[in-house]
């Protein structure tokens, strides 16, 4: 098992619409969660950090299950800007005591006019 | 906001020579800098991280001897790879983070290497 699992994409939606990402990961003891964006051969960009209470920031809405071990994104009333790969990473401590990024593989959104 | 440069953005080399990659903060103390290595389609791999003044910490299944990080100052690590073949074509990233930082937020634009 992949130890951050994404949504396979890609998706395919129109302007307007509502989309939503999952995404799950395995270690029990991750720490910390974030959603980021990463546009064609381009680096990376933090969208957001995800936080137990779940956060909101414009049109974007991250949520987090612990219990579930399983984080999600909405996108509402999305852009065509909004048109990226969306990386959902989880950092943990890895066997050295480490702070690390795990990242998962990215879902592709494309909205459409 | 804080900024990390990489440099070059995009290399073509040889097989069997040598490329250096630069990743500097350019305004703020980076303690730590991580180096990725991203394959077409597929996920960030974290390749190495280092720490000022000291030696990198590799993840298993990258060799040091063929990807040589050096850290020697707080605001510039390098990357090298060593006797570049086809297979070391990829998509080189690294992030920066400073003294206080939570997380691995400022990444630099990516380094596109192509072996040929």
């Amino acid at each position: 098992r992949k130890e951050v699992e994404q949504d396979p994409g890609p998706f395919n939606v129109p302007e307007g619409a509502t989309v939503a990402f999952n995404c799950t990961y395995s270690n029990s003891a991750s720490q910390s969660f974030f959603w980021y964006r990463q546009d064609c051969r381009k680096e990376p960009k933090l969208l957001m950090s995800v936080y137990s209470s779940g956060n909101e920031d414009g049109r974007f809405t991250a949520q987090l299950n612990r219990a579930s071990q399983y984080i999600s994104l909405l996108i509402r009333d999305s852009k065509l800007s909004d048109s990226a790969t969306y990386l959902c990473v989880v950092r943990a401590l890895n066997a050295g005591n480490n702070r690390k990024l795990i990242w998962g593989l990215g879902t592709s959104l494309a909205v459409n006019p | 906001g804080a900024v990390v440069s990489q440099h070059p953005s995009r290399v073509i080399c040889k097989s069997g020579t040598s490329v250096k990659i630069e990743c500097r903060s350019l305004d703020f103390q980076a303690t730590t800098m991580f180096w990725y290595r991203q394959f077409p389609k597929k996920s960030l791999m974290l390749m190495a991280t280092s720490n000022e003044g000291s030696k990198a910490t590799y993840e298993q299944g990258v060799e040091k001897d063929k990807f040589l990080i050096n850290h020697a100052s707080l605001t510039l690590s390098t990357l090298t790879v060593t006797s570049a073949h086809p297979e070391d074509s990829s998509f080189y990233i690294c992030s920066a983070r400073d003294q206080g930082g939570v997380t691995e937020a400022f990444f630099g634009q990516g380094t596109r290497l192509t072996v040929v």
